[in-house]
């Protein structure tokens, strides 16, 4: 139980397009999802909070116009590099929080490897 | 605020022996969650083991344990008879209970297993 799956594994775009990737609680029901990002050889940054049905909280520091994140059902978020960079290529990590056991535990996709041109 | 500290970036251990990862954190509440994933060269953030901080007693997955010490704030994480397997890159995880629960996460330890 607890997967989580996330789509595309990897991106290869080019400077000023946008790229969708999403994510996708495949057998349990969050309301609520993480993105994060990882540079290599360091940990995880979170981006931002995904509610169902709510607009998503967005660390400081993270443009929201620029990482739109719609989370339109319990089962899928979305995450949108708009008007992407090269700046923007890094390994984007979504999770999905479920309460299995008594504890609410984060349980992780994947990843999408971005790489801008 | 909660913070994270793993204070070892590299441990390597022979096969089939046991191998301990520090973690440290602060937090001024009473209640939380404490958490070990491991990313192996996949990159998959995979859970490895959990614990409740008001819970006493130790967590237990197999051959992975943790010794939890509240007062000191201390979470590490044993792993016994190592297999290759294991080797992968180790993150300590802190959340609060209730609210958005963001994970917190330390700097990471990168574990190898020597054959």
């Amino acid at each position: 139980g607890a997967v989580v799956s996330q789509h595309p594994s990897w991106v290869i775009c080019k400077s000023g397009t946008s790229v969708k990737i999403e994510c996708r609680s495949l057998d349990f029901q969050a309301t609520t999802m993480f993105w994060y990002r990882q540079f290599p050889k360091q940990s995880l940054m979170l981006m931002a909070t995904s509610n169902e049905g709510s607009k998503a909280t967005y660390e400081q520091g993270v443009e929201k116009d620029k990482f739109l994140i719609n989370h339109a059902s319990l089962t899928l978020s979305t995450l949108t590099v708009t008007s992407a960079h090269p700046e923007d290529s890094s390994f984007y990590i979504c999770s999905a929080r479920s309460p299995t056991g008594g504890i609410d535990t984060q349980y992780f996709g994947p990843g999408t490897r971005l790489t801008v041109l | 605020a909660q913070t994270v500290t793993q204070s070892q970036p590299e441990m390597s251990v022979q096969e089939a022996e046991t191998v301990t990862l520090s973690c440290t954190y602060d937090t001024s509440e009473s209640d939380y969650y404490l958490f070990w994933y491991k990313q192996p060269p996949s990159r998959q953030m995979i859970l490895v083991i959990r614990q409740e901080a008001y819970k006493q007693q130790n967590a237990t997955e197999n051959r992975f344990s943790v010794n939890f010490q509240k007062a000191a704030k201390s979470f590490s994480l044993k792993i016994s008879d190592s297999q290759l397997g294991d080797a992968a890159m180790y993150f300590c995880a802190s959340s609060l209970v209730g609210g958005a629960q963001k994970l917190v996460f330390g700097q990471g330890t990168r574990l190898t297993i020597n054959p």
